[in-house]
């Protein structure tokens, strides 16, 4: 079964308002996640590593103030998308792992976002 | 900063062997991995080069030269159910697990 789980794994949200993704890891801890947008036919872009217990690191590019991440727990990461607008209509998907070996790093089942 | 290029799509038949290429350009990065995404899921791993050479595993393969900045997933007796997109990543440093994905390609297997 899934080790990361993400949720919802659809949604549908206005232009404007705001929409929250969850990220969780179902048997491990986790101090870094990863969050990843994917556009139809493209390729995964790091947006962000969630840290526990402090703030995101965002890449360059990536509004921060947009693209709210809390990692409040060890097993839990949030994206949360404010103001959302039609562009930010995507694919997201998070990652975690529960060590630094390339082959344990999990991928969510991904999280479609459609802003109308 | 660190890009990774694949060739857009590849079409191949039922049975045959494949080569996915991947070039890359970048500094600080620790290994090349192969992912598999079909439509809307989320991506598989398949396979990790941390040194040159070839890696098995099962009808996949990969394979990393370093020295040239290159590396290739190879699938054996394609099957219909391959058709998806593979990406290679690569490693970056500072922990946790922190990947840079390549462009993508985007497999046909047809009968």
């Amino acid at each position: 079964g899934a080790v990361v789980s993400q949720h919802p794994s659809r949604v549908i949200c206005k232009s404007g308002t705001s929409v929250k993704i969850e990220c969780r890891s179902l048997d491990f801890q986790a101090t870094t996640m990863f969050w990843y947008r994917q556009f139809p036919k493209q390729s995964l872009m790091l947006m962000a590593t969630s840290n526990e217990g402090s703030k995101a690191t965002y890449e360059q590019g990536v509004e921060k103030d947009k693209f709210l991440i809390n990692h409040a727990s060890l097993t839990l990461s949030t994206l949360t998308v404010t103001s959302a607008h039609p562009e930010d209509s995507s694919f997201y998907i998070c990652s975690a792992s529960p060590g630094q070996v390339v082959n344990t790093i999990y991928f969510g089942e991904g999280s479609w976002l459609t802003v109308v | 900063g660190q890009s990774l290029e694949q060739p857009s799509e590849v079409t191949a038949v039922e049975g045959a062997i494949v080569q996915i290429n991947c070039t890359y350009q970048t500094s600080g990065f620790y290994g090349l991995s192969w992912y598999q995404q079909h439509d809307g899921g989320a991506p598989t791993f398949l396979s990790y080069n941390a040194l040159d050479g070839l890696e098995e595993t099962g009808r996949f393969s990969s394979f990393l030269s370093r020295s040239d900045s290159y590396g290739y997933l190879l699938l054996q007796e394609l099957q219909m159910k391959d058709s998806a997109s593979y990406f290679c990543a690569g490693k970056v440093g500072g922990g946790g697990n922190k990947l840079t994905f390549g462009t993508g390609t985007q497999l046909k297997v047809e009968l």
